[in-house]
């Protein structure tokens, strides 16, 4: 059974830090997809990434994938309380599996 | 495009009774998934079909069957309602590329 244990479970910090959450797992994927969910709604993809030590930037979000692809972490810059949110990670395992695996997620709270 | 749409949004139920959610999925996509999501367990796969075939199942009880429609559309339905199958249940649809999920509100379903 693959897993994907993200960290921290929760964080609450004040608008305009910065902050790291992070993905991991001993299984390799062939992708991986970062999510936000707001309370009420369904999961909204952000990103997904695909080759191992890949980097994307969307504005102040910076996601990375692990060089192994077991791995993967996403940095928030200047953070706003429009970034709270559940931050979930999932990953595809590929080939005809047709399933993502998601973490638990990173409940964060972006205090004004 | 219209986004994914599943009704109805919120629904009451008491043990043992059964219950039927509807999922439309964003046009042009074929691929349907369906997750449960608990505060303790986290999102859980239930499902995905493409084509109006199962491909994948996840590990739940036999009371959790779902189907698709030529046009795609899915629905899931659950038999014998507990009280653990309170939670909310989203459905996603996808493009196939990498998997990527496209989720829809959700159903809130309650058991009582």
């Amino acid at each position: 059974t693959q897993l994907l244990e993200q960290s921290p479970q929760f964080l609450s910090i004040q608008e305009g830090e910065n902050l790291t959450v992070y993905c991991n797992s001993s299984s390799v994927f062939s992708s991986l997809q970062w999510y936000r969910q707001e309370p009420g709604e369904g999961p909204v993809l952000l990103v997904t990434v695909v080759t191992g030590g890949e980097v994307k930037k969307l504005k102040r979000l910076t996601f990375q994938f692990g060089d192994a692809r077991k791995d993967s972490s996403l940095h928030i810059t200047a953070a706003q309380p429009g970034d709270t949110g559940l931050y979930l990670c999932a990953g595809d395992s590929g080939g005809s599996n047709y399933k993502l695996t998601f973490g638990k997620g990173t409940l964060l709270t972006v205090n004004p | 495009k219209a986004g994914v749409t599943q009704t109805p949004r919120y629904l009451i139920k008491t043990r043992g009774q059964q219950v039927t959610l509807s999922c439309s999925p964003i046009s042009g996509h074929r691929s349907v998934s369906w997750y449960q999501q608990t505060p303790g367990q986290g999102l859980q796969f239930l499902f995905e079909y493409f084509s109006e075939t199962q491909r994948n199942k996840g590990n739940f009880p036999g009371r959790f069957s779902g189907r698709q429609f030529s046009n795609s559309r899915s629905e899931m339905n659950v038999s014998t309602l507990e009280l653990g199958d309170s939670a909310l249940y989203l459905c996603a649809s996808s493009p196939t590329t990498y998997n990527e999920q496209f989720f829809g509100p959700g159903t809130r379903l309650t058991v009582l």
